[in-house]
């Protein structure tokens, strides 16, 4: 089975410009999880979808950040006029279904860093 | 918000010696997860605890979930130095039904294990 996959796995962008980061959840799974991390910190919940629907999203900044798990194709976190502050690691995790009783076991993917210059 | 305080921050071991490190929060889960992750990897999902007074074995990995719901702790006997890296504790609260799906981690343990 392969795991979560996410892309791309880094990504460079200037002050200014828009950064879309992909997410292929694990086979059979629904949930979907986006979690960003600082250096040397733990991570930091951001926002949890389900197929067209965005679950919560109150850890995610109110401006320029949005995020998307359409019916067909992976999960998209998109951020505009990205600043400094943005480069961090950004993961992706997702859930079985509820149906399996696991559903609270998210697993990762290998992350997308950001460095904005 | 809810916070998680992970200890110790970090920890020096000789190979062969037992770790243990533990999690403790103002809130209370019904859910913990411990995760190791390594330099430029996504956390890899350890052991899961469901239920208060837990105890989980995974190999050489042991995990507890408190009895109050407001703590955790990992064990690891006999360590090897491919145990290296970072452990990360995260708690979920699942509330009426509803899955919150909003794991709260810890600062994490860095573990360095000497040959």
């Amino acid at each position: 089975n392969a795991g979560v996959m996410q892309n791309p796995r880094h990504l460079v962008r200037r002050r200014g410009q828009e950064a879309r980061l992909r997410c292929s959840p694990m086979k059979g799974h629904s949930h979907v999880y986006w979690y960003r991390q600082l250096p040397e910190e733990g991570l930091k919940f951001m926002v949890y979808l389900q197929k067209e629907n965005i679950i919560d999203e109150s850890g995610m900044p109110k401006e320029r950040f949005s995020a998307e798990f359409p019916k067909e194709g992976p999960s998209i976190l998109r951020i505009q006029q990205v600043v400094r502050g943005d480069s961090a690691a950004y993961f992706c995790a997702s859930s079985p279904p509820r149906t399996s009783g696991r559903e609270n076991e998210q697993f990762f993917g290998p992350g997308t860093r950001l460095t904005v210059l | 918000g809810q916070q998680l305080n992970q200890s110790p921050q970090s920890m020096f071991i000789q190979e062969g010696e037992d770790v243990s490190m533990n999690c403790t929060s103002s809130s209370i889960f019904n859910t913990w997860l411990w995760y190791k992750q390594d330099p430029g990897e996504g956390p890899v999902l350890l052991i899961a605890l469901y239920k208060a007074g837990e105890l989980t074995s995974n190999g050489r990995l042991t995990a507890q979930f408190g009895i109050t719901r407001k703590d955790s702790f990992l064990n690891i006997s006999a360590s090897i130095p491919s145990d290296v890296g970072i452990y990360f504790c995260a708690g979920l609260l699942n509330a009426g039904g509803t899955s919150y799906g909003k794991l709260t981690f810890g600062q994490g343990t860095i573990l360095t294990v000497h040959p």
